[in-house]
């Protein structure tokens, strides 16, 4: 199993410019998430997924949209692309029982990003 | 609503020990504990469920107060690989979903040197 892999690793946008970035996950699991994280900062949600189709903001999502259109795929969009989004990306994944709580959550290797 | 970790760094000896403190305002289902080294993603450690249960990972324990709303990590005979920053991260509010969102905490950079 590849885990969670990331695409690109690295990227510089121009301010205005628009990209997304690619999450895919090979474990079967229904979670999906992304967050940022601003150096020597924790990690902040931006959005994230239940399983296909079902998507949901999280603490920061302003600048940015997502879709969940199968199980293993959650890419994310950033529109107009800000120097404030300047950031390393991780997307994540865990499953989930229903039975209550978070299960553990396994990490990308991230997407490091800078807009000038 | 971001847990607050303490401290918010500390350098250790190798063989030395460590606690890290985490500790939310709201009631909380679970913590988890995790692990980034430095331009890498974060790596799981443990999960601490309602009821205080202690677990253990090696040498790295954690335990679990849910009345306090606090958990702690337990470093015994630090290595040199523990180093890194440490994250807590928290049952977040119930969303339409359920409960299914972790709130990290502000994190606690771990060095140990030689």
């Amino acid at each position: 199993n590849a885990g969670v892999t990331q695409t690109p690793k690295f990227r510089i946008l121009k301010i205005g410019q628009s990209m997304t970035l690619q999450c895919t996950q090979d474990m079967n699991h229904n979670y999906m998430y992304w967050y940022r994280q601003d150096p020597g900062m924790g990690l902040k949600l931006i959005y994230y997924s239940v399983g296909a189709g079902i998507t949901d903001k999280g603490e920061v999502p302003n600048g940015y949209n997502v879709s969940r259109s199968t199980t293993e795929d959650f890419p994310l969009r950033l529109e107009l692309a800000a120097p404030s989004q300047t950031s390393v990306y991780f997307c994540a994944s865990s499953y989930e029982d229903g039975a209550g709580g978070t299960d553990t959550q396994y990490f990308g290797p991230g997407t490091r990003l800078t807009v000038l | 609503q971001q847990p607050v970790q303490s401290p918010q760094a500390v350098i250790l000896r190798e063989g030395e020990d460590a606690v890290i403190n985490c500790s939310s305002s709201k009631a909380l289902y679970s913590v988890h504990w995790y692990r980034q080294k430095h331009g890498e993603a974060p790596v799981f450690l443990m999960i601490l469920l309602k009821g205080g249960e202690q677990k253990g990972h090696d040498k790295i324990s954690a335990s679990f107060n849910e009345k306090k709303q606090q958990s702690s990590l337990y470093l015994t005979a630090s290595q040199l690989s523990y180093s890194g920053t440490y994250f807590c991260g928290t049952d977040g509010p119930i969303s339409n979903f359920g409960n299914e969102k972790l709130t990290f905490g502000t994190g606690t950079r771990l060095t140990i040197i030689p």
